[in-house]
């Protein structure tokens, strides 16, 4: 049972275009929602992370979009750059207990010059 | 941020042999640490979680006689791949959670060749 859906599996976008990768849950007990960034043999490093009770959080050219009601949220990359082509994770986290983490499949990153 | 450091980053072993990954966190302690297991272009997939003096907690599915994990000290978690065998190559991740946060570092990763 895949708990944090996420699409597309593969994404190609312009340098300079915006990335838009969407994430959904099922399960409400979920209250921390983190974004991973993965480049090929490293390990995934934090990106950028919301919490249900903010519809919104920016950092940089990043910002996650997030719709409690539709359990739902979204990571858009403003002005992608080759430098962002990476594997992207979303996850989910229940807080409490041991914090295991919930990961989306993955979304591929391509930046085009 | 904490940092996670993993070793070797890189194993080559025959088949049948036993491979050990220590995971180390470098400015923090951590009770708990966590063991995934990622396979070519897919995700993580959570082995098992690894608590400070007592014993891990495996993911179902995964064997628990092959896969030893000791959580030595409040900085240390070991995998050991015992009888390794070519289905067992994989890219093998930790992670720690802060304590008192929802941050959890990553470390780099090890890659396990088995031939």
């Amino acid at each position: 049972q895949q708990q944090v859906k996420q699409s597309p599996q593969s994404l190609i976008v312009q340098k300079g275009g915006i990335s838009i990768i969407n994430c959904a849950y099922e399960n409400t007990a979920f209250d921390y929602f983190p974004w991973y960034q993965q480049f090929p043999g490293k390990g995934p490093a934090l990106l950028i992370a919301i919490r249900p009770d903010v519809s919104e959080k920016k950092e940089g050219r990043f910002t996650i979009s997030f719709n409690k009601s539709a359990k739902q949220f979204s990571l858009h990359i403003m002005d992608s750059q080759p430098g962002d082509s990476a594997t992207y994770f979303c996850a989910a986290i229940q807080s409490g207990g041991y914090q295991k983490v919930t990961f989306g499949i993955g979304t591929k990153l391509q930046v085009i010059p | 941020g904490a940092v996670v450091s993993q070793h070797p980053s890189r194993v080559i072993c025959k088949s049948g042999t036993s491979v050990k990954i220590e995971c180390r966190s470098l400015d923090f302690q951590a009770t708990t640490m966590f063991w995934y297991r990622q396979f070519p272009k897919q995700s993580l997939m959570l082995m098992a979680t690894s608590n400070e003096g007592s014993k891990a907690t495996y993911e179902q599915g995964v064997e628990k006689d092959k896969f030893l994990i000791n959580h030595a000290s409040l900085t240390l978690s070991t995998l050991t791949v015992t009888s390794a065998h070519p289905e067992d190559s994989s890219f093998y991740i930790c992670s720690a959670p802060t304590r008192g946060g929802n941050e959890q570092f990553f470390g780099p990763g090890t890659r396990l060749t088995v031939l």
